[in-house]
């Protein structure tokens, strides 16, 4: 069984400020994790993943998230952010098998204030 | 460029309709998933598929089937559509079996609403 728990359903930040998201797994076994960015009335898409190997990851738009067994945790991070970062953003978790199911957290919407 | 396509982007059915959702992809992946979208509840599976023919409940099936007689296809049914129902529903297709480009792809979403 897996699960996949996002802190904070909203998160505000000022314009040029640091991202944090935050995710927190449940496996019980090694994960493959996700994050997913949804803008207004889109689909998801995948912003980094963690499969194997190095445990910080770099995804699209200078985010970056990294992988912490000893915590269960899979924060998102980006130094500064920018407006066009608004959206709602999407932690997820599945075992390292492909026909395995993908289950995702409840999502934060990021705000960004001028 | 990799692709998934939902037949439509906005539905408006009536109570008791038997709706149909279509999903197509074009990177002949093996696994095919339909989730449903509210807001606070994130995504929540409902159906997915892993080979045609083939079809595993989600954590929340009741109310909905499935069909996936082709691999690039795979459909949603509402047999008897109800009022807590109207959301929106998001198709992914994810390849199968350990690899590193095991992302889940998605298509960009129906908006059903049931009246």
């Amino acid at each position: 069984a897996q699960s996949v728990t996002q802190l904070g359903s909203h998160v505000s930040v000022s314009e040029g400020a640091l991202v944090l998201l935050r995710c927190n797994y449940s496996s019980s076994v090694p994960p493959y994790l996700f994050w997913y960015v949804q803008y207004p009335n889109q689909g998801l898409q995948l912003l980094l993943k963690y499969t194997t190997g190095a445990t910080l990851v770099k995804g699209i738009n200078g985010f970056e998230a990294e992988f912490k067994k000893s915590e269960t945790s899979f924060h998102l991070t980006k130094p500064s952010a920018h407006m066009s970062d608004a959206a709602e953003y999407f932690c997820a978790v599945s075992a390292p098998w492909g026909y395995q199911k993908v289950t995702f957290g409840t999502g934060t919407k990021l705000q960004v204030i001028p | 460029d990799v692709k998934v396509t939902q037949s439509s982007r906005y539905l408006v059915k009536r109570t008791g309709e038997k709706v149909f959702l279509e999903c197509v992809q074009d990177m002949d992946h093996e696994n095919m998933f339909w989730y449903r979208q509210d807001p606070g509840l994130g995504l929540r599976l409902i159906y997915f598929s892993y080979d045609v023919k083939m079809k595993e409940k989600g954590d929340i099936p009741e109310g909905y089937s499935v069909s996936r007689e082709k691999k690039e296809r795979f459909s949603l049914i509402l047999e008897s559509a109800s009022t807590n129902q109207t959301s929106m529903y998001l198709c992914a297709s994810r390849i199968r079996g350990p690899s590193m480009n095991t992302e889940a792809f998605f298509g960009q979403g129906t908006r059903l609403t049931v009246v």
